[in-house]
């Protein structure tokens, strides 16, 4: 089956770690992304991709990282910069600049 | 003013209603546009691009009015099945398309 898997669903972290989120994709698509979804707002992009080995800032890169060293593969670090990490993260990816199709995403909570 | 924006809602409609929902966007040189819907806690998913012709799938119909900067989603005989968040999607042009989501209307269609 084709698709965009995300891992975990629900993570757990406490104040001052940094966690890894997990996107992996084999639909051959070169461009990946990351968002955050926050109750009563909009999808925010963290960073985006378009090849391996390069990415790009988004809208709320701050307290975040990522890397891109596979085309399928793509995880996000959510850093202790970070101030309010707790949200929804999903993954995207898709063919350059055409429509974009999500994993199921992850739910961060810091404790 | 918000680059894509959506009545939040919840529209209660009741089954076999037709609904229309509307975003408005800012950037007039936006290129694509799209509709995706999402079920809670659940990752979006594409429902249907916009095309300037307008189109239609089945009981979704779409459209675009680039005069008055707005896209529209219509549903025909509303299904209970049909309840969920619709988030509105604007593609902007040049180097990175940058894609805008809308907070997305909610839809709940009543027995």
């Amino acid at each position: 089956d084709g698709g965009i898997t995300q891992s975990p669903k629900y993570l757990f972290r406490k104040e001052g770690q940094n966690v890894t989120l997990s996107c992996e994709q084999n639909l051959n698509h070169d461009a990946m992304y990351w968002y955050r979804q926050d109750p009563g707002q909009g999808l925010r992009l963290i960073y985006y991709s378009q090849i391996v080995n390069d990415f790009q800032k988004g809208d709320i890169a701050e307290g975040y990282s990522v890397s891109r060293e596979k085309k399928e593969s793509f995880p996000l670090t959510v850093t202790s910069a970070q101030k309010n990490p707790t949200a929804f993260y999903l993954c995207a990816s898709s063919w350059w600049n055409n429509e974009q199709f999500f994993g199921p995403g992850t739910r961060l909570t810091v404790l | 003013r918000k680059e894509v924006e959506q009545d939040p809602g919840p529209f209660n409609v009741p089954e076999g209603a037709t609904v229309a929902f509307n975003c408005t966007y800012s950037n007039s040189a936006s290129q694509s546009f799209f509709w995706y819907r999402q079920d809670c806690r659940k990752e979006p998913k594409l429902l249907m691009s916009v095309y300037s012709s307008g189109n239609e799938d089945g009981r979704f119909t779409a459209q675009l009015n680039r005069a008055s900067q707005y896209i529209s989603l219509l549903i025909r005989d509303s299904k209970l099945s049909d309840s969920a968040t619709y988030l509105c999607v604007v593609k902007g042009a040049g180097g990175y398309q940058k894609v805008t989501f809308g907070t997305g209307t909610k839809l709940q269609v009543i027995p």
